[in-house]
């Protein structure tokens, strides 16, 4: 069974509004990484955040990790028409260990 | 830029046919993956390549084989397509340091008929 699980399956928003994503998981893990995925292409990778930390930033997109309630957020600032695609969590239970990713969120943005 | 690259984008085949995805890399990644992508059902891992000729079942490696000869390149391998099959593959590499992330190819979308 998938470890991650993200909310909302489907998310739409106007040009410059944020978008949060959700991501839970059920067992403990050593990180969890965030993917994007533009509509019929592969995976891209955007941000990976350690079981020992608590938030990441990059440019603008903000991560939170809380492993006491297993789960992550992904925050999307300022968001833009080319933000539109699916995101994926995907988390590693321990290190070296393979990847298990979510069923992703749709993201639109409408200009 | 770093590059994994996927032969095709879109395949069509019988039922019944021998099928070769092929993927290449050009980091000199030691780690390889293929997943299969299915609407509501994420990423599912088929099999993974730690090493050149080494090879690991996924969460879903039945109906498929790997090969493994060159460290650069990761054959995913349908014996036997059947319609069940027909899904986007997607190739990705990783280096052998613990953590690291995936960089993946543009997939292949296959059609089984």
């Amino acid at each position: 069974s998938q470890q991650g699980e993200e909310d909302p399956q489907a998310l739409s928003i106007q040009e410059g509004e944020n978008a949060t994503m959700n991501c839970s998981y059920k067992t403990s893990i050593n990180n969890l990484q965030w993917y994007r995925q533009n509509s019929g292409r592969g995976l891209v990778h955007l941000i990976l955040i350690r079981s020992n930390e608590r938030e990441k930033h990059s440019g603008r997109l903000r991560v939170t990790l809380d492993t006491s309630k297993k789960s992550s957020s992904l925050l999307i600032t300022a968001s833009r028409a080319a933000d539109t695609a699916s995101y994926f969590c995907a988390t590693r239970r321990t290190s070296g260990s393979r990847l298990t990713f979510g069923e992703g969120t749709q993201l639109t943005v409408n200009p | 830029d770093v590059k994994v690259t996927q032969s095709s984008r879109y395949l069509v085949k019988r039922t019944g046919e021998k099928v070769f995805l092929e993927c290449v890399q050009d980091m000199d990644h030691e780690n390889m993956f293929w997943y299969r992508q299915d609407p509501g059902l994420g990423l599912r891992l088929i099999y993974f390549s730690y090493d050149v000729k080494m090879k690991e079942k996924g969460d879903i490696p039945e109906g498929y084989s790997v090969s493994r000869e060159k460290k650069e390149r990761f054959s995913l391998i349908l014996e036997s397509a059947s319609t069940n099959q027909t899904s986007m593959y997607l190739c990705a590499s990783s280096s052998r340091q613990p953590n690291e992330k995936l960089f993946f190819g543009s997939g292949t979308q296959l059609s089984v008929l």
